[in-house]
């Protein structure tokens, strides 16, 4: 059971935008900021998504982030078949003093 | 260029021990926080520990504590998790990690070493 809580599959057809949520609480996404990664099978993580909104140089701006009280979204518009992958929302617990990351979703294009 | 390099893993008895090594180039390692996170096969991130620059801080998920260590060798550019008392549930790719984001985030991964708990 993670802490942070995520949808653990989502699907969208090409061209099209999803949001991908995270839930948690007070003591980490409520008082933390929020990263999100992204994971294909058999590669290490990538970080999508730092301090809520930002994007690192190189990922495109079809990516966003958003966060409100103790809730994280990730957008991604102009959905494209190589966006299937997993992705992981991500931050620091403050209460338990510990990293925590939500269960990842399964990011469908079809 | 930013590398980290993990080795050391491998298939160890329930009870065993094993020690990882992270090797880190291309970058300095002084500056940054490590961290170890791994990923059970088929399944989610799970966060094992976090170390400070200097080594005088660190912290572990539950249930790492008391069976393993992080460690770093800042002469050697090294990041170490000392694992033991292993189980079959510690059976994961284990990840090197540098924070180089606010709130623990992390900016570079290695590739990964498996360690599989099994007799």
């Amino acid at each position: 059971q993670s802490v942070l809580t995520q949808p653990p599959s989502m699907s969208a057809a090409p061209g099209q935008k999803v949001t991908i949520s995270c839930s948690g609480s007070d003591s980490n996404i409520g008082s933390n900021h929020v990263l999100w990664y992204q994971q294909f099978p058999g590669t290490a993580p990538k970080v999508l998504i730092y301090e809520d909104n930002k994007r690192p140089s190189g990922v495109p701006d079809r990516f966003s982030g958003s966060k409100s009280g103790t809730s994280a979204t990730l957008g991604i518009t102009g959905l494209q078949t190589g966006d299937e992958a997993d992705y992981y929302c991500g931050t620091w617990d403050g209460g338990l003093t510990v990293v925590v990351f939500g269960g990842g979703t399964k990011l469908t294009v079809l | 260029e930013v590398q980290l390099v993990e080795s050391g893993g491998g298939l160890v008895q329930p009870g065993g021990s094993l020690r990882l090594s992270c090797a880190a180039s291309g970058f300095t390692f002084t500056n940054y926080w490590m961290s170890w996170v791994r990923q059970a096969p088929g399944k989610g991130l799970e966060w094992v520990a976090n170390i400070k620059e200097d080594g005088s801080q660190k912290y572990y998920v539950d249930s790492a504590k008391g069976r393993f260590t992080i460690s770093r060798d800042n002469a050697k550019n090294s990041l170490y998790l000392q694992m033991n008392s292993l189980r079959a549930e510690d059976t994961a790719l284990y990840y090197c990690a540098r924070i180089g984001y606010t709130s623990s985030g992390f900016d570079f991964w290695g590739q990964g070493t498996l360690v599989t708990v099994s007799s």
